[in-house]
């Protein structure tokens, strides 16, 4: 069974503060690795896929990277408007379903 | 764009109600879900469609029907609601068969059975 497990579950910073977020993951094949954020009240908002070991993405103050067994979601240099709970997904390559993680709450205090 | 709409926003329900919640995407996808969002469960599969006409069952079905009759609308139905139902429900679409894209969610429906 697929299994995703993202740690920490909550972590505060400080503004300007960098830190990592990890999703560590159990599949017999990886087709992608999905990393979402969402705000209070929304639904996720894409942000990046991974698709094999190795593989790195950028976005403002966000990178992501992948291992063979975890994915982590750095960042730097965070700022207030970064707070949002980051949810890691993956999918199989023998199935066409997501299988999620139940995320991690940041807050990033000015 | 509106990109994925949910209605209602919010909605309490009693015991043994019945309701629909609406789901349309305006983006043209193919494919579309629906997720419930539970503390400490994570998001979890519901339904999806991979196109219109063509439905099938994702993690957690029971107690939910859906249908698909054109591709913009993709309403989950519930018969008879129960407690257990109380959840944020999410639908999301992707313009692959949602194997390798990403997906476009909603803004959720916050239900509450009491």
């Amino acid at each position: 069974e697929d299994q995703v497990t993202q740690s920490p579950e909550a972590l505060r910073l400080q503004e300007g503060e960098s830190s990592s977020l990890n999703c560590s993951y159990t599949v017999s094949g990886l087709r992608g690795l999905f990393w979402y954020r969402q705000d209070p009240g929304k639904g996720p908002e894409f942000l990046f896929t991974l698709y094999s070991a190795g593989e790195e993405k950028e976005k403002e103050r966000l990178k992501a990277t992948l291992t063979k067994k975890e994915s982590f979601l750095h960042i730097t240099a965070p700022k207030p408007e970064d707070s949002a709970t980051y949810l890691c997904a993956v999918r199989e390559t023998s199935g066409s379903r997501l299988t999620f993680g139940e995320g991690t709450q940041l807050t990033v205090n000015p | 764009n509106a990109g994925v709409t949910q209605t209602p926003k919010f909605q309490v329900l009693k015991t043994g109600q019945s309701m629909t919640l609406q789901c349309a995407q305006d983006m043209n996808h193919e494919y579309m879900s629906w997720y419930r969002q539970d503390p400490g469960m994570g998001l979890r599969l519901i339904h999806y469609s991979v196109g219109a006409g063509i439905t099938d069952q994702g993690e957690v079905p029971n107690g939910y029907n859906v249908s698909r009759s054109t591709t913009e609308d993709f309403p989950l139905r519930l018969l008879s609601a129960a407690p257990s139902q109380t959840s944020v429900y999410f639908c999301a679409s992707s313009p692959t068969t949602g194997v390798s894209g990403p997906l476009h969610f909603g803004n959720g429906t916050r239900l509450t059975v009491t």
